[in-house]
Formats: structure tokens, C-alpha cells, sequence
């Protein structure tokens, strides 16, 4: 019955060795999202996509990419992981953008540890 | 640019006792807000919503939250609370930006 699944659960890197995290979600939702949140912080959006539409926040680091090759997949790249880059990553799914209309789906998100 | 205020970092209640987390927001037109649930090791949980309308919201898990336009605030509260309560709780606002959490207010529970 999952909805949105994230893998892997936890992820360890190096400092500087590329990793990507991988979302998927069973709900044919046309907007997903990812967000970072570090410890004892609140969730920060870093970027979303409305079906192949990519929308930057303005302050995510060039170092975060991400992909979505179809409406079921989405991945999070991080070129050159940095100590500060060490958090939980969250991926969402809505239908439309507006949020004040469709609620987020999350998933249980990916806790990133970089040595 | 919306913001919002979680002023409790953590809160302990007993089981069976009543609850009410408190979230501020700044945001100079009608917001959109909401609370969501995280337990741990799981994504977050949408409780309720307030876009217009009765300033009383019911949510689901028995929760409910009230929107005070004169106060900023949309607190979020529960009769008598359970021990799989516990949890980590977000306030969120949707202005002219994407949703803004806030931080957070942890929330245990004791026997």
C-alpha cells in the first residue's frame, strides 16, 4: 500500500563521492518534490517538478540535481556531498502545484550520512 | 514572504491528558495552513487543513485546530491524547511561496 517509497532508507557517502536517492510513487501524481531537512530543522524545499517541468528554489546549491525520467520516478543527484549536506531527504508527490488545493504525499525519506 | 513560529521545541503530556501545540505565522494576506505528523522513521502525515470557512478544523487522529486571524495563529489541540501520539508535529503556511514548515514541536507521552 505504499505510496511514496523512498530508497534506500539510509545512504552513507565520502565526502565528495556522487550519490543519488531515488523516489517512486504509485499515485500517478503530476508534481513531486524534494526537501531536505537537517536535525532539529524544518523541511526546506529544494526543488520540484509538475510532470517534466523543473522549478528550482532559489537558494538550492548547484551541487543538488535531480531527474525525472516518468510520472512514477524521481531521483535526487548530489554531485559533491559535503559535510553540511548530512540530513534527512524527503520526496512528496501532490497533484497540482497549488498546495493550498492538494494535499503532499511524503515519503519516509532518506537519511544521507556523509563521512 | 510567509513564515511560521513553533515556539515549544518539546512538550510531555500524560496519557489521557489534553493537548495543544502552538504555531504562530506571519503572512499578510489569508494563508493556507497546515499541520502534519512525522514518527518516526516515517514521512510526514497531513492532520488538517485550514484554507476559509469555520476557523475550527477537524482533522483526522482526533485532532483538531483553530485559526485566529487576530492572534496568527492556528493551534493544534486533542482532548485526550494516546501514546502512539507521540511524535514530531509540523505547522505549515502556503502563501506566495511554496509551503513553509516550521521547525517542529516534538511531542512525548508518559504512562
Amino acid at each position: 500500500d505504499a505510496m511514496v517509497i523512498q530508497n534506500p532508507r539510509y545512504q552513507v557517502t565520502q565526502f565528495g563521492k556522487p550519490v543519488t536517492l531515488s523516489c517512486s510513487q504509485t499515485l500517478n501524481h503530476n508534481v513531486m518534490y524534494w526537501y531536505q531537512q537537517k536535525s532539529s530543522q524544518a523541511p526546506k524545499l529544494l526543488f520540484h517538478y509538475y510532470d517534466k517541468d523543473f522549478n528550482n528554489e532559489a537558494d538550492t546549491p548547484d551541487n543538488f540535481q535531480s531527474r525525472r525520467p516518468n510520472t512514477s520516478f524521481c531521483f535526487l543527484d548530489i554531485r559533491s556531498p559535503g559535510l553540511g549536506d548530512a540530513a534527512m531527504y524527503l520526496c512528496a508527490t501532490s497533484r497540482a502545484p497549488d498546495t493550498y488545493t492538494d494535499t503532499q504525499y511524503f515519503g519516509p525519506g532518506t537519511r544521507l550520512t556523509v563521512l | 514572504a510567509q513564515s511560521v513560529t513553533q515556539p515549544d521545541i518539546h512538550i510531555t503530556v500524560s496519557e489521557g491528558a489534553s493537548l495543544e501545540l502552538r504555531c504562530n505565522y506571519s503572512y499578510g494576506a489569508t494563508p493556507y495552513l497546515f499541520w502534519y505528523v512525522q514518527s518516526p522513521g516515517q514521512g510526514l502525515q497531513l492532520l488538517l487543513k485550514y484554507f476559509s470557512g469555520d476557523t475550527l478544523v477537524q482533522g483526522i487522529k482526533g485532532f483538531e485546530a483553530e485559526f485566529k486571524r487576530s492572534q496568527s495563529s492556528f493551534n493544534l489541540r486533542k482532548p485526550s491524547v494516546h501514546w502512539s501520539d507521540a511524535a514530531e508535529y509540523f505547522c505549515a503556511v502556503y502563501g506566495n511561496t511554496p509551503l513553509v514548515f516550521g521547525k517542529g514541536t516534538r511531542l512525548s507521552v508518559i504512562a
